[in-house]
């Protein structure tokens, strides 16, 4: 079974400009969340998307926003992009919502968009 | 919101040696996980394990959910054991894994 797919590996933007990232999960997985990776904030969520719904948001600005398709693929964007921005922009997927409980839902993540704002 | 702290931050290793890597939480859950990143970036998921003990091959880990903490026991290390270990819980008022800050593990042959 394929693994969880992100594209592409690397990107350099300039700032101002906008970016999207795809991510295509495990297949049969419909949870797909987002997370950003960076030296001095470590992991931190940005959103999970849920049968192409929206579940839950972290605590980003409006500038980030997401996507999923009827296939649960997923796209993040980022819109106005800031040197800040620069990071690792992770995916994961899961069997199931992350709010199920003690539903066994481990996550399984892709190998990362680096992106870096210049 | 849920607190994740993990130790120690770092740890460095002969090869063949075994070690115990902490994670302690703030708050019930009901989800716990762990995570190894590679140097290379890629994380991969290790154990979901809100509670009681896994094995899988030289690695182990164990929740204690009641006194708020799980650990990760690696033996017999190897180089490829490397890199950082994250644990995850399920909290928070946004309703999403909180990832502690990692223990960064360097195997030395």
């Amino acid at each position: 079974k394929a693994g969880v797919t992100q594209t592409p590996r690397y990107l350099i933007k300039t700032r101002g400009q906008q970016v999207t990232l795809s991510c295509s999960p495990i297949s049969g997985h419909r949870s797909v969340s987002w997370y950003q990776q960076t030296p001095g904030q470590g992991l931190q969520f940005l959103f999970e998307y849920f049968s192409e719904t929206q579940r839950n948001k972290g605590n980003f600005p409006g500038r980030f926003s997401g996507r999923q398709f009827s296939n649960s693929r997923s796209e993040m964007n980022v819109s106005t992009l800031e040197l800040g921005d620069s990071a690792l922009y992770l995916c994961a997927s899961s069997l199931g919502q992350m709010d199920w409980g003690s539903y066994n839902s481990p996550l399984h993540f892709g190998n990362g968009t680096r992106l870096t704002v210049t | 919101g849920i607190q994740v702290e993990q130790s120690p931050p770092d740890l460095i290793l002969q090869e063949g040696a075994n070690s115990t890597l902490r994670c302690n939480f703030s708050d019930s859950v009901n989800n716990l996980q762990w995570f190894h990143q590679n140097p290379w970036g890629q994380l991969i998921n290790l154990f979901y394990i809100p509670s009681g003990t896994k094995q899988n091959g030289r690695l182990s880990a164990t929740t204690v959910a009641t006194e708020r903490y799980s650990l990760l026991y690696i033996s017999s290390s190897q180089t490829t054991d490397s890199g950082v270990y994250f644990c995850a819980v399920y909290g928070g008022s946004q309703g999403n894994l909180i990832f502690g800050k990692g223990t960064k593990l360097s195997v030395k042959p």
